[in-house]
């Protein structure tokens, strides 16, 4: 199994520029999150989703959008980055409730110049 | 709100030598507790949790934790270091019951030295 999966490694944008982070997970998990990884700051909680067709907002939710239309994806969508963005953004999924692990893919390193 | 702290940005230990990575919560109610590892360019890999039960739990590559509830914290620890442990450290605590939210702690960065 592949676990969860994250495209691009890297990316690159300029101010103002749009672009979709992509997550998909063949675990057939139910529960999905992403968090942006920032120096000194931990793992912020950005959106979450608790099945196909429901999400939530986390703890840094502006300027970013969410949808879950299949189990398997959850993709990220900066609408007009900012330099402020630039971090390491990472999707996770687990099985069930609260008491299950999360699975991490390896990141997304962006940069907005 | 829930709250994780880990009051150690780095931690120096010496290979062979007993290590703890310290971490302090703050949730309502009973709290699930885990423990993760992340190493250079990686996303977080899983170490171990606590759901309910022993307050002593043990995890991946020899590492436990301990669950205090009077003082609210669930140290890391593990017997003897390895060089290959040195990587950055998490601790995540969410409340017990449904679809709940993952506050993750700030990270402690461990070294171990040869």
């Amino acid at each position: 199994n592949a676990g969860v999966t994250q495209t691009p490694k890297f990316q690159v944008l300029k101010t103002g520029q749009s672009m979709t982070l992509q997550c998909a997970q063949d675990m057939n998990h139910e529960y999905m999150s992403w968090y942006r990884q920032d120096p000194g700051m931990g793992l912020r909680l950005i959106h979450y989703s608790v099945g196909a067709g429901i999400t939530d907002q986390g703890e840094v939710p502006n300027g970013y959008n969410v949808s879950r239309s299949t189990t398997e994806d959850f993709p990220l969508r900066l609408l007009s980055a900012a330099p402020s963005q630039t971090s390491v953004y990472f999707c996770a999924s687990r099985d069930g409730q609260g008491n299950q692990p999360q699975h991490f893919g390896d990141g997304t390193r962006l940069s907005i110049l | 709100a829930q709250s994780v702290a880990q009051p150690e940005d780095q931690v120096n230990v010496a290979e062979g030598n007993p290590l703890t990575v310290k971490c302090t919560y703050s949730v309502s109610g009973n709290p699930y507790l885990f423990w993760y590892v992340q190493y250079p360019n990686r996303g977080l890999q899983f170490l171990l949790k606590y759901i309910t039960g022993d307050n002593l739990v043990k995890g991946s590559y020899g590492f436990e934790a301990e669950f205090n509830k009077s003082q609210t914290s669930f140290h890391l620890k593990k017997p003897s270091a390895l060089v290959s442990d040195s990587a950055l450290y998490f601790c995540a605590v969410s409340r017990s019951g449904g679809y709940q939210k993952v506050t993750f702690g700030t990270g402690t960065k461990l070294q171990v030295i040869p």
